[in-house]
């Protein structure tokens, strides 16, 4: 079946420096992914999708600039939280969207980030 | 603004028992729907989908669509212990997004 990688699982990162999460498909193209983010006891919130070779779609009230996506191939896409706050911890999650699959949405694991 | 509607729970089933989890949505152009299961920690990961009216079968699973009332239903027979988890239904309209509802939080005791 078809699998997301998601990388690092979790990090701890002093306040005011950048943080790199990467989202891989691993056994196929996905040409759109997506980047979510769920607070405790909240649902998924999608912060952006994101389009290989094109610009992020940011959703209203996510600050394009601090959260930086860059989805240079049909298999990766990387979320940089740049300028942490505790305010940014929280459960970051991609989803990518298998090329020619109208349903076939598959998650990475996550990434919990800590803003310390 | 689209909205996916999840009664939060949590919902408490007897071992063996039928969980019944319900959800319904607002925007009458939505296509496709789709139930997740969340352990806490975890990301989500897919149990099935549906877009068609009627009712669609996976193993325990049963997920029931009704476009008219705007209401989407997932049905675990024969519950066990470890299906207690978060269930999230989520929605894909127009485009390739999926909107999830908060989801609602199942209990199965032994």
């Amino acid at each position: 079946g078809a699998v997301v990688s998601q990388h690092p699982s979790w990090v701890i990162c002093k306040s005011g420096t950048s943080v790199k999460i990467e989202c891989r498909s691993l056994d196929f193209q996905a040409t759109t992914m997506f980047w979510y983010r769920q607070f405790p006891k909240q649902s998924l919130m999608l912060m952006a999708t994101s389009n290989e070779g094109s610009k992020a779609t940011y959703e209203q009230g996510v600050e394009k600039d601090k959260f930086l996506i860059n989805h240079a191939s049909l298999t990766l896409s990387t979320l940089t939280v740049t300028s942490a706050h505790p305010e940014d911890s929280s459960f970051y999650i991609c989803s990518a969207r298998e090329d020619n699959r109208d349903y076939g949405y598959t998650f990475g694991s996550g990434t919990r980030l800590t803003v310390v | 603004q689209k909205e996916v509607e999840q009664n939060s729970g949590p919902l408490s089933v007897p071992e063996g028992a039928i969980a019944s989890l319900n959800c319904t949505y607002s925007d009458r152009g939505s296509q496709s729907f789709f139930w997740y299961r969340q352990y806490s920690g975890k990301s989500p990961e897919l149990i099935m989908f549906i877009y068609s009216n009627g009712d669609k079968e996976d193993g325990r699973f049963t997920a029931q669509l009704n476009k008219a009332s705007q209401y989407v239903s997932l049905l675990i027979r024969d519950s066990q212990p470890s299906d207690s988890a978060t269930y999230l239904c989520a929605v894909k309209g127009g485009y390739s997004t999926l909107t999830f509802g908060k989801g609602t939080m199942l209990l199965v005791s032994p």
